[in-house]
């Protein structure tokens, strides 16, 4: 089945230190890309949506210069946590589908994680 | 955004089928149902989808209710493996196509 491959699965560094977090679509053309983070016991809760190509579109409280999403061709989407600080450590998972912009009838498929540590 | 409710938590018995519920009454023409469970550690992994009529795949079914205004997905034997917390998402025009996570239904399996 299709996969989508994250990496890395873990990360601990110190605050100030930006992190980047790349996610691949390893066997389809992911046209729409998705990225969520997960704090303990909560549930998903999505950041920003990106379309190949585009400027990706975030969800209200999300800060774009924090989080910068670059969606450079159609397997490849990177999140960039610039400058984190412990309130940054969470649980961040990228997922992707194909099937044009809105998709509605695609399967979403997910990333294992990247567990996120700030110290 | 569409929004669907179900039950915080379900226990089950190991080879018996597990039927998980969701309400959905304010779902539009258009939306589809989606499925999706999460392991612990792991992120979700798709399940099953539909839109009007009843869904089958290796994983599971999916029995949708004649208005649309529910759906259940069903297990038919369950295993210690299918422990996780199951979403029922509803994606279309209504949700802006984006696929958004309630609380989901923690499935607990009993050996």
């Amino acid at each position: 089945g299709a996969v989508v491959s994250q990496h890395p699965s873990w990360v601990i560094c110190k605050s100030g230190t930006s992190v980047k977090i790349e996610c691949r679509s390893l066997d389809f053309q992911a046209t729409t890309m998705f990225w969520y983070r997960q704090f303990p016991k909560q549930s998903l809760m999505l950041m920003a949506t990106s379309n190949e190509g585009s400027k990706a579109t975030y969800e209200q409280g999300v800060e774009k210069d924090k989080f910068l999403i670059n969606h450079a061709s159609l397997t490849l989407s990177t999140l960039t946590v610039t400058s984190a600080h412990p309130e940054d450590s969470s649980f961040y998972i990228c997922s992707a589908r194909a099937g044009g912009r809105f998709g509605a009838n695609q399967p979403q498929h997910f990333g294992d994680g990247t567990r996120l540590s700030i110290l | 955004d569409a929004k669907t409710t179900q039950p915080n938590s379900m226990e089950s018995n190991e080879e018996e089928p597990v039927h998980l519920p969701c309400n959905h009454s304010t779902i539009s023409g258009t939306d589809y149902i989606h499925w999706y469970r999460q392991l612990p550690s792991q992120g979700p992994e798709y399940v099953i989808h539909g839109l009007t009529s009843n869904v089958n795949n290796r994983m599971a079914s999916l029995a949708i209710a004649e208005d649309r205004k529910s759906s259940t997905l069903i297990l038919h034997r369950a295993t210690l493996r299918d422990a996780a917390v199951y979403y029922c998402i509803l994606r279309g025009d209504t949700g802006g196509f984006k696929t958004i996570f309630g609380a989901g239904t923690r499935l607990f399996v009993k050996a």
